[in-house]
Parts: C-alpha cells; structure tokens; sequence
C-alpha cells in the first residue's frame, strides 16, 4: 500500500498523559500536513512542512503541541499534557509542491479521559 | 477567517434518486476539492477543480468550480446504498501553506 498511514488508529489515555502520533506520508510528496477534527465538523489545519522544514503553524497549535519531520519522510505530533478537549481525530495528508490535491492518512482518533 | 459555507448539512434520499449539494464563500479560492470521509476513516479525494468554471466528472459524480471562485456545487447521479458517508468541499489559496479550508460536511443517508 503506497496510501499515507497513520500510527496508532486509536488512542485513549488519561488527562496529563503524553501521546506522540506518527505520520508516513505518500514516498515522493515533500509536503505533509496535519489535521484535526472533532465531531461534527470538518478537518481544521494545525500545521505543515516542507521537507524537513515546518513552514507554518495555526493558532489552534497551542504549546502543548510540537511536530517534527526530522528527515523529511514522516512526522510526528506530540501533545503533551493531554486536556479532554484534545480528544478528536488527528489527520495527516501529504502532496507535492504545487499540487493542491492533498491525500489523507485514515486518521488517529484520540480519547483524552 | 476563511470559512466555507456548506448545504445541505444532512440528506435522507431514496436509493436511485440524485443528490446535489453545494459550497459557497466570502473569499475566493483557487483550487476546489470534494472528499468523502465514511466513519472512522481520512477523507478521500472524489474530484479537483482547478479552473473557474470547470466542470469535471467523475463517475456518477459530477462537480463545478463556480465562474466567481466563490462557489462550487457536487452533483451525484442514481444513487446506490454505497454513497452514504459525509461529503465535504474543501478549498486553498494561493498564499503561504496552501492549506485545505473544509466546510462543515453534508451526510448523506440512503433509504434502500
């Protein structure tokens, strides 16, 4: 399979709980975003890179919140001291530089209790 | 900032009838995507529009990119049991990230 996957499908932990998520995206795409959707809505943007650089974070991405893409292949998202409103999905989409078709991973869905 | 505005939020049809729904916004976008996200999975990509005005086909899917950028508009013809999910319109601009801005989904329910 050559589609973006996404590791752990699921999660549930304790609030204050750290939880890193993983990302590989599509092998030739150098751009990989990451997504969040709670319940009801559509997906919101948290952040992106491009190749190993991340070029921009919205302001949903609070400090508890950090990516990385050290080797421009795929990226992790870590939430540190977990809070009840971080439970939702976090998705990862992937492309080329130029292309706007994004294609997405099948999600981490989060449960923070 | 930029929202997408999406309708209907919710459909309940008969299979074999044909369903449209549509995306509009304050703001113009320079690419309009379509995707289908069933439950407990990533969206999936159904159709891009690239140009104002196109009009692109996929299937029975048909969608439009609208003649002011502001606005787009997904058609899908004889529908099957298969089509249920959530059909969401998402569209970027040409700054910076290039990131998607999704509107808020239309459910789609077939009574067979």
């Amino acid at each position: 399979d050559t589609g973006v996957s996404q590791d752990p499908r699921h999660k549930i932990t304790k609030r204050g709980q750290n939880v890193t998520f993983r990302c590989d995206p599509i092998s030739e795409h150098n751009r990989l975003y990451w997504y969040r959707q709670t319940l009801g809505q559509g997906p919101e943007f948290l952040t992106y890179f491009q190749n190993e650089a991340q070029l921009e974070k919205s302001r949903l991405l609070s400090d508890r919140f950090s990516a990385e893409r050290p080797k421009g292949s795929f990226s992790t998202l870590e939430i540190q001291r977990t809070e009840q409103g971080d439970s939702a999905m976090y998705l990862c989409a992937s492309t080329l530089s130029g292309q706007e078709t994004q294609y997405f991973g099948p999600g981490t869905r989060l449960l923070v209790l | 900032g930029q929202q997408l505005n999406q309708s209907p939020q919710s459909m309940f049809i008969q299979e074999g009838e044909d369903v449209s729904m549509n995306c509009t916004s304050s703001s113009i976008f320079n690419t309009w995507l379509w995707y289908k996200q069933e439950p407990g999975e990533g969206p999936v990509l159904l159709i891009a529009l690239y140009k104002a005005g196109e009009l692109t086909s996929n299937g029975r899917l048909t969608a439009q990119f609208g003649i002011t950028r502001k606005d787009s508009f997904l058609n899908i013809s004889a529908s099957i049991p298969s089509d249920v999910g959530i059909y969401f319109c998402a569209g970027t601009t040409y700054q910076g990230a290039q990131k998607l801005v999704f509107g808020q989904g239309t459910r789609l329910t077939i009574n067979p």
